[in-house]
Parts: structure tokens; sequence; C-alpha cells
């Protein structure tokens, strides 16, 4: 129930292609899903985040789409490029918890 | 600019040591976390804490304590070091409010070795 999963496990796109990683949850009470990129050798950092109140969040080229009923959201990178090549984690937490599980990550490489 | 530091960035130890990997950060935040990231694994969940001197076990605690006695700083102790602690080893802290916990920030991570 409080498992994260994080499909594919590695992803290869061409430059200025779509990338899709994708999410699912079980515990209803999650209320915030953030994504984190880590680049080799550094730290994951927070990318974005999205609360279940809406179905989409964009920033810049990064979008989240979150739906609610079937307990899945998704990050989708538009005009994927070199510089993005990392590792993706989803995650979910709850208000008042201390914990956020995190998805086994997603390997992202895309080619010039 | 927000900082959570490590001691070190590789460290290679030899089974039965006790080891320290320590972590600071400069953002005042409650939360403090211990991960081990392995692949295919993702972020492991090892130890955190909410307050000074206040600590909670996470999914996979054994092998390994933690000392907060400090708001900035957490310690992750590995009592006898064993190879299959080879790992990399990140620390995050967070707010303890709110959206606080999915909000974390990172270091830069302790690759550990051990032999």
């Amino acid at each position: 129930q409080q498992q994260v999963k994080q499909s594919p496990q590695s992803l290869i796109v061409q430059k200025g292609g779509i990338s899709i990683i994708n999410c699912a949850y079980e515990n209803t009470a999650f209320d915030y899903f953030p994504w984190y990129q880590q680049f080799p050798g550094k730290g994951p950092a927070l990318l974005i985040a999205i609360r279940p109140d809406v179905s989409e969040k964009k920033e810049g080229r990064f979008t989240i789409s979150f739906n609610k009923s079937a307990k899945q959201f998704s990050l989708h990178i538009m005009d994927s490029q070199p510089g993005d090549s990392a590792t993706y984690f989803c995650a979910a937490s709850m208000t008042g918890g201390f914990k956020t599980i995190f998805g086994a990550g997603t390997r992202l490489f895309v080619k010039a | 600019d927000v900082k959570v530091t490590q001691s070190s960035r590789y460290l290679v130890k030899r089974t039965g040591e006790k080891v320290f990997l320590e972590c600071v950060q400069d953002m005042d935040h409650e939360n403090m976390f211990w991960y081990r990231q392995d692949p295919g694994l993702g972020l492991r969940l090892i130890y955190f804490s909410y307050d000074v001197k206040m600590k909670e076990k996470g999914d996979i605690p054994e092998g390994y304590s933690v000392s907060r006695e400090k708001k900035e700083r957490f310690s992750l102790i590995l009592e006898s070091a064993s190879t299959n602690q080879t790992s990399m080893y990140l620390c995050a802290s967070s707010w303890l409010g709110g959206q606080g916990p999915g909000e974390q920030y990172f270091g830069p991570g302790t690759r550990l070795t051990v032999t």
C-alpha cells in the first residue's frame, strides 16, 4: 500500500522527442506527488510537483499529468534534450506525514 | 543558496569497521533523512529524524544507527560494516509541516565501498 511503482526502468529518446515516465500508487491518503531529477554524481533535486486537485501541471518543457481515479501520474518531457539525460524518480507523500515514498527510478538517455 | 553537505564523497572501509557518515544542512529544517541508493531499487529510507534527539526507523534500519545532537547535523553509523552495505548513501532534509516531507533537499551522496 505504501509503494509507488515506476516504469520504464530505462528510456532512450531522440533529441526533440517526447519522454514519458509513468507511476502508479495505491494509498489514497497521498496528497503530494513530486518528481526528482538526478544527474550522475549528484543528489536528486526536486523538479516539479502536483497535488491531486489538479489534473495537469506544466513548467516549461516538463508536464505532470495526474489521473486520480486510476491512481496514476506521469511526467512528460517535451522537446527532449541531451541535457535532460538523468535519472528521474517519482514520489508520493501525505500532509502531516514524515516520509516520502520514492519510485525505483527511470534512467533517461536523450540521443543527440 | 540552500545546502546539504555530506562529510565524504567516497569512502573505502574494511569489513567489521565502525563507519560514520555525517550530514549538515543550513536551512533550519526540522526533518532529516538517510537513504541508500542501489541500482534498480530506487531510494530506500534507512532512518529519519523530525527533531533533535528524535529518530524513527525507515524501511531498512538493520545494521545502522543514527544520531542527531544538533538540529543541523544528522549522522549515520554503521556499527560493523559489511560488504552488503556497499552503496551510495544520500542525506536529505525538509520542513516538517505541510508538504514539507515531499520537498526534500539532498546532499551529493557518499559512495561507500566495504571490502
